[in-house]
């Protein structure tokens, strides 16, 4: 156990929805990460975050956006969404502002749009 | 650009045989990180080993062993008497400093199956 959770586990929903994808990081962890994973482009790097401000970018759509909140919980939300957003979504947190350090993951939305 | 490849798309072993994964690396960064995850079938990420670039001894772990080797840029795993549990996809991963920022990429993975 990593110490990072996510919600929901799994999500089923429609093309041209919007969701919301969870993430409380390890204690002490000010850092959050997202990456999506497809089968397609394997691991990618969203975005980051650090006490509640954007850090980092990565190839992340503009239907896609983030937030840190004060109690350094994060969520994604995914809006007008598209078959193709199918993927299993992780959030990782680290305890300062540098991907240097080792990042813990959570286990993963699994996310499925029909 | 940053970029990790693992050659190795799929590895099946027999049960106790010994197994090397492959990661070759490209940075120009001369401060870098490397790491190691596995993807248990379950599906969560488990971090195995953080590497700095500063650090080429090799490091054994009971069966896990890596080898890092700055001149040819690899950063290789070699399970030891491998067993039915290690089958899961391993990746290799890399961080640095990217555009400006610092950014964790990942290989491709290399699904391992180990057969009783």
């Amino acid at each position: 156990d990593s110490g990072v959770t996510q919600t929901p586990k799994h999500l089923i929903t429609a093309t041209g929805q919007r969701v919301t994808l969870r993430c409380s990081p390890r204690s002490g962890d000010l850092s959050v990460y997202w990456y999506q994973q497809s089968l397609d482009q394997g691991l990618q790097f969203l975005i980051q975050y650090y006490n509640g401000e954007e850090r980092a970018k990565g190839n992340i759509l503009e239907r896609f956006s983030a937030q840190q909140f004060p109690d350094l919980h994060s969520e994604l939300n995914l809006s007008s969404l598209e078959l193709g957003d199918s993927a299993l979504y992780f959030c990782a947190s680290s305890a300062q502002d540098s991907a240097l350090e080792t990042q813990y993951f959570g286990p993963g939305t699994r996310l499925l749009v029909l | 650009a940053q970029k990790v490849t693992q050659a190795q798309t799929e590895i099946s072993v027999v049960e106790k045989e010994d197994v090397t994964l492959d990661c070759v690396y490209e940075t120009r960064d001369t401060t870098y990180y490397l790491f190691w995850y596995k993807q248990p079938p379950s599906g969560e990420l488990v971090f195995l080993i953080r590497r700095n670039s500063f650090d080429e001894q090799n490091e054994i772990s009971g069966r896990y062993s890596w080898n890092f080797q700055k001149s040819t840029s690899s950063f290789n795993f070699t399970i030891t008497a491998s067993q039915v549990v290690d089958s899961a996809v391993y990746f290799c991963a890399l961080s640095g400093r990217q555009g400006g920022s610092e950014k964790l990429v990942f290989g491709k993975g290399t699904k391992l199956t180990v057969n009783p």
